[in-house]
């Protein structure tokens, strides 16, 4: 049960698109189509961004989307605001009722 | 309002036991399955623990199996994380969150957060 791999950090300028990569094996994120990804800003508790690999809930911007490609998920956020300033997370479904989250990618907004 | 207080965090030796809850509120709890989500000291987020809305599936991290127990009390609308020969490595922030869906493994991902009771272990 290893983390996901995700980059460190990524950086954008306002208004740019930026693409996190979350990549796993064929018993976690190529196996099943149960990526999540969460927003979590310093001190503050993770929000759910995306789930089901690339469905939004409620009132979350479609700036945000996912999609996935064999062992590999990415979360593109466009249209990049100040705010969008964060730290990303993905998650996926491993069986046996377990979940595995990424190492976490931070997000510079320069 | 939809909310998650988690409490009964603290200081504990390494080897010791404790008993994490997580109240929930403004919500059906047991439509809903849950989990118990750390993140260590200036590191990511690392999932711990899942229980189905009826407990009847169950799921931990292998870094906690055989140590920690998870529990829910529909009656009392409550979550809890029983944890015991505690390490060093298990210091952390604790989550509980709430799964978008009653099962387990489904993918609706958790939309749902406490903020979140601090677990020390130390000598």
């Amino acid at each position: 049960q290893s983390a996901l791999t995700q980059p460190r950090s990524v950086s954008g300028s306002p208004g740019q698109s930026v693409t996190i990569s979350c990549t796993g094996t064929s018993s976690d994120v190529g196996g099943y189509n149960y990526v999540s990804w969460y927003q979590q800003h310093p001190g503050k508790a993770p929000k759910l961004m995306i789930y089901d690999v690339s469905k939004r809930p409620s009132g979350v911007p479609d700036r945000f989307s996912g999609s996935k490609s064999g062992n590999t998920a990415s979360l593109t956020i466009s249209g990049l605001q100040a705010e969008d300033e964060a730290d990303y997370y993905c998650c996926s479904y491993a069986g046996s009722y377990k979940e595995v989250f990424g190492g976490g990618t931070k997000l510079t907004v320069l | 309002e939809v909310q998650l207080v988690e409490s009964g965090g603290g200081l504990v030796q390494p080897g010791r036991s404790l008993r994490l809850s997580c109240a929930a509120s403004g919500f059906t709890f047991d439509d809903y399955a849950m989990h118990w989500v750390r993140q260590a000291p200036g590191k990511g987020l690392e999932w711990v623990s899942g229980i189905s809305w009826n407990s009847g599936s169950i799921g931990y991290a292998d870094s906690v199996k055989g140590r920690f127990t998870i529990s829910r009390d529909n009656a009392k609308n409550s979550l809890y994380l029983q944890m015991n020969s505690l390490r060093a490595e298990d210091t952390a922030l604790y989550y509980c969150a709430k799964e978008a869906a009653a099962a387990l493994g489904l993918g609706y991902g958790m939309d749902v957060w406490g903020q979140g009771t601090t677990v020390t272990v130390s000598s």
